[in-house]
């Protein structure tokens, strides 16, 4: 079953945060993050495990909560590079198949 | 060591035609897939593979046959297109590790347009 993500698009003007929300109905082994470029194949930015901690990467972190089967993406301070549609993909055990969310489009503006 | 190949970049058929998607990775990986991307839909799994000789549905598999004789080849079939199979296809893999973290290895993506 797909994941759900929030909310379907968000504009910002650079040096503003933003945050993505993605959630199932399913638990959950692990929740990756990638972000994909107009005309690009998706890229890996960061995979969330099952009692793993919060993970970070510059100003881009992410967190997993097991309970509520829901993870979130966190852009703090913007940059124009950042523009583009990110997906949560979930996983219910650590080998198995990636089902994406919907994906969520970012646009950050000068 | 060049990941993953998908070919062709672009194609064009005619409803009813059949044809053949390729996809090759030379790291190893025993997990292979293909997702299609409508605009509005995200990435939709259509097949998936654990290993060679194994298969097994995603969420849209309707319309596609895949089979995967060796651990680098994953190739998609459509045995009849249809104009609802317009799309771009992009075929994955990930190595399963000891650590749990399978990260997906994008190809660059197939454009396919049925008239």
């Amino acid at each position: 079953q797909q994941p759900v993500q929030s909310p379907q698009a968000v504009i910002l003007r650079e040096g503003e945060d933003a945050v993505i929300n993605c959630s199932s109905s399913k638990a959950l082994y692990s929740v990756h993050w990638y972000r994909q470029k107009h005309g690009e194949a998706p890229v890996f930015l960061m995979i969330l495990l099952k009692g793993g901690e919060q993970k970070g990467h510059d100003k881009i972190s992410a967190s997993f909560n097991e309970k509520k089967q829901q993870s979130s993406l966190y852009l703090t301070a913007s940059q124009l590079s950042y523009s583009g549609t990110y997906f949560c993909g979930t996983l219910k055990t650590s080998y198995d198949k990636v089902i994406f969310g919907p994906g969520t489009s970012l646009s950050v503006i000068p | 060591n060049a990941g993953v190949t998908q070919t062709p970049k672009f194609q064009v058929l005619k409803t009813g035609q059949s044809m053949t998607l390729q996809c090759a990775q030379d790291m190893n990986h025993e997990y292979m897939s293909w997702y299609r991307q409508d605009p509005g839909m995200g990435l939709r799994l259509i097949h998936y593979s654990v290993g060679a000789g194994i298969t097994d549905q995603g969420e849209v598999p309707n319309g596609y046959n895949v089979s995967r004789s060796t651990t680098e080849d994953f190739p998609l079939r459509l045995l009849s297109a249809a104009p609802s199979q317009t799309s771009v296809y992009f075929c994955a893999s990930y190595s399963r590790g000891l650590t749990g973290a399978n990260v997906l290895t994008f190809g660059a993506g197939s454009r396919l347009t049925v008239l």
